[in-house]
């Protein structure tokens, strides 16, 4: 079954600008992560995030994760052309063995 | 540190052929992850290992697919006979421990396409 699916599934902006996506899930969790995706290429991890914290920086990255409303939003601030790319949330469910990926959000930054 | 590689990077073949996959994972992770990403969706784990051991096939189309990971390190996923709904993406994973609590690093992937 889903337990990541993330909104919106595309998101287009300008240099600069700042970039939010959100992820929803179903099932309680343990932890929380994003990864990015670049086109053609593997998934590369951005930030873990513990179902514990609320919120976690990581340089241009925030994440924060509100576990009452099974959901998380990742913030871009300040985003370049090299941040195009597909952007996934991925939970491990409480078995904490598996990580289920959503869909991802599509974000294109324009220079 | 070098990554998770995979080979080939690309295969076509036709439909009830075999094809097989090759990954190996980052010196001293334990835990290697093969998933299958289809154009457009999130990647879907198909097999987990531990050491040389199974941790979680559930989604592995057990009629077709098979995965061994001998010696604990080097990986290898095959396909017999492919349908023309296996042409995705194979990605290879690897980690140090479980999947919930560390960061996985995948390698490039092998897009397979099956006419």
């Amino acid at each position: 079954s889903q337990q990541g699916e993330e909104d919106p599934q595309a998101l287009s902006i300008q240099e600069g600008e700042n970039a939010t996506m959100n992820c929803s899930y179903k099932t309680s969790i343990n932890n929380l992560q994003w990864y990015r995706q670049n086109s053609g290429r593997g998934l590369v991890h951005l930030i873990l995030i513990r179902s514990n914290e609320r919120e976690k920086h990581s340089g241009r990255l925030r994440v924060t994760l509100d576990t009452s409303k099974k959901s998380s939003s990742l913030l871009i601030t300040a985003s370049r052309a090299a941040d195009t790319a597909s952007y996934f949330c991925a939970t491990d469910g409480t078995s904490g063995s598996r990580l289920t990926f959503g869909e991802g959000t599509q974000l294109t930054v324009n220079p | 540190e070098a990554g998770v590689a995979q080979s080939p990077r690309y295969k076509i073949i036709e439909k009830r052929q075999s094809v097989a996959f090759w990954c190996n994972p980052i010196s001293g992770h334990a835990t290697l992850y093969w998933y299958q990403q289809i154009l457009g969706q999130g990647p879907k784990l198909l097999i987990q290992f531990q050491n040389n051991g199974v941790v979680d096939d559930s989604q592995l189309p057990k009629d077709r697919f098979s995965a061994e990971r001998l010696k604990g390190v080097d990986s290898t996923l095959k396909i017999q006979p492919a349908k023309l709904e296996d042409s995705a993406v194979y990605l290879c994973a690897s980690s140090f421990g479980l999947a919930g609590t560390n960061e996985q690093f995948f390698g490039p992937g092998t897009r397979l396409t099956v006419l």
